[in-house]
């Protein structure tokens, strides 16, 4: 089945620096990627939308300096979290469709990063 | 803009039994998927089972079934013969295939089942 690996798993960093988050379609491609974020025992809010070759669009409310999304190929995706803060400690989920499946083909979801700012 | 509600936040069964998931929805549009996702504690999305609104018999998937009222804008999920690896949170979810080619998905807040042994 569609493989989504998403790295890394968990981080832990300072306030003020800045996390990458890699997401990639090991045996497919996808044009699109989405990216959520997860609070605890809530259910996942989509952040951005990453297009390959092309700019991220963002859900309202996201700040797209602080979350920038790269896609630069048809299997891989990046989340940067810049000047990262402790509000920004949560979990976080990529997921992707496989360009060539079905109209009902569903998300590929990653195994989510769980990010700690201290 | 569609919405997706799940008004079980917590629902436990006992092992071998049945039980049922409810899923409410609203959109104007009339072509459109539905799924079910299974979070267990691993934090994984695990796709359970999936609907396409033009297909009026219900989707189903060995023990998970739906049940799918159009008109009504339910699609709530059977689980039976309960397992305790059925234990985890799930999320009902709608799609829409916009012009474009990218799909949005919107999640339900999730309903936390518990399978009792």
């Amino acid at each position: 089945g569609a493989v989504v690996s998403q790295h890394p798993s968990r981080v832990i960093c300072k306030s003020g620096t800045s996390v990458k988050i890699e997401c990639r379609s090991l045996d497919f491609q996808a044009t699109t990627m989405f990216w959520y974020r997860q609070f605890p025992k809530q259910s996942l809010m989509l952040m951005a939308t990453s297009n390959e070759g092309s700019k991220a669009t963002y859900e309202q409310g996201v700040e797209k300096d602080k979350f920038l999304i790269n896609h630069a190929s048809l299997t891989l995706s990046t989340l940067t979290v810049t000047s990262a803060h402790p509000e920004d400690s949560s979990f976080y989920i990529c997921s992707a469709r496989d360009i060539s499946g079905l109209g009902n083909s569903p998300l590929h979801f990653g195994n989510g990063t769980r990010l700690t700012v201290t | 803009a569609q919405t997706v509600t799940q008004s079980q936040p917590e629902m436990s069964v006992q092992e071998a039994e049945t039980v049922t998931l409810s899923c409410t929805y609203d959109t104007s549009e009339s072509n459109y998927y539905l799924f079910w996702y299974k979070q267990p504690p691993s934090r994984q999305m695990i796709l359970v089972i999936r609907q396409e609104a033009y297909k009026q018999q219900n989707a189903t998937e060995n023990r998970f079934s739906v049940n799918f009222q159009k008109a009504a804008k339910s699609f709530s999920l059977k689980i039976s013969d309960s397992q305790l690896g059925d234990t985890a949170m799930y999320f009902c979810a709608f799609m829409k295939p916009p012009p474009g080619g990218y799909q949005k998905v919107t999640f339900g807040i999730g309903t936390k089942l518990q399978v009792i042994p």
